[in-house]
């Protein structure tokens, strides 16, 4: 089943800060967070893994919420190279196929 | 590390003819591969999951008859699409997940393969 993403689009200044939101109805085992550019393949930014965990680089943070089935995306201080879609892929606890679904994505657009 | 081609990375046909889309990891082995299907502005949806030297598993609504999948060894899957009709023309992405030396978590994917079918 298909996580949903909020919100579907936003816009930012440079400097400012957004939340991505993740959701899914199944326990989940696994999200993994992607960007992608226009015409581009997704580029990976991070995986979270049932236990509850939180990790970040650079200025891109996501935690995930094993209880409400939830992951956020926190992009901090954004810069121009941050505009993109943002995807998160979602593994289901138990499933066994290490299969990915993704939500609808977030298109982020970041201006000067 | 962990890098994963496709090629090729742009193809234009005629309706009726059959295309073939290569996915290598280059680096790491590959013990099972995916293909997406993205149309503009959409989301990735999964086509198939293949593992190395068995039959691939097709996502509901998808023809396997249509779109072959070779998983031949463990760098390189094939995606076939048979008789191809406009209604196919998309971006098809292959992504690898892998074992030893590389997060057997992560799925690694290649750059895609924009596909117009005339």
């Amino acid at each position: 089943q298909q996580p949903v993403q909020s919100p579907q689009a936003v816009i930012l200044r440079e400097g400012e800060d957004a939340v991505i939101n993740c959701s899914s109805s199944k326990a989940l085992y696994s999200v993994h967070w992607y960007r992608q550019k226009h015409g581009e393949a997704p580029v990976f930014l991070m995986i979270l893994l049932k236990g509850g965990e939180q990790k970040g680089h650079d200025k891109i943070s996501a935690s995930f919420n094993e209880k409400k089935q939830q992951s956020s995306l926190y992009l901090t201080a954004s810069q121009l190279s941050y505009s993109g879609t943002y995807f998160c892929g979602t593994e289901i606890t138990g499933a066994g196929s290490y299969q990915l679904t993704f939500g609808k994505g977030t298109k982020l657009s970041v201006i000067p | 590390g962990a890098v994963v081609s496709q090629h090729p990375s742009r193809v234009i046909c005629k309706s009726g003819t059959s295309v073939k889309i290569e996915c290598r990891s280059l680096d790491f082995q590959a013990t099972t591969m995916f293909w997406y299907r993205q149309f503009p502005k959409q989301s990735l949806m999964l086509m198939a999951t293949s593992n190395e030297g068995s039959k691939a598993t097709y996502e509901q609504g998808v023809e396997k008859d249509k779109f072959l999948i070779n998983h031949a060894s463990l760098t390189l899957s094939t995606l076939t699409v048979t008789s191809a009709h406009p209604e196919d023309s998309s971006f098809y992405i292959c992504s690898a997940r892998g074992a030893a030396g590389v997060n057997w978590n992560e799925q690694f994917f290649g750059p895609g393969t924009r596909l117009t079918v005339l």
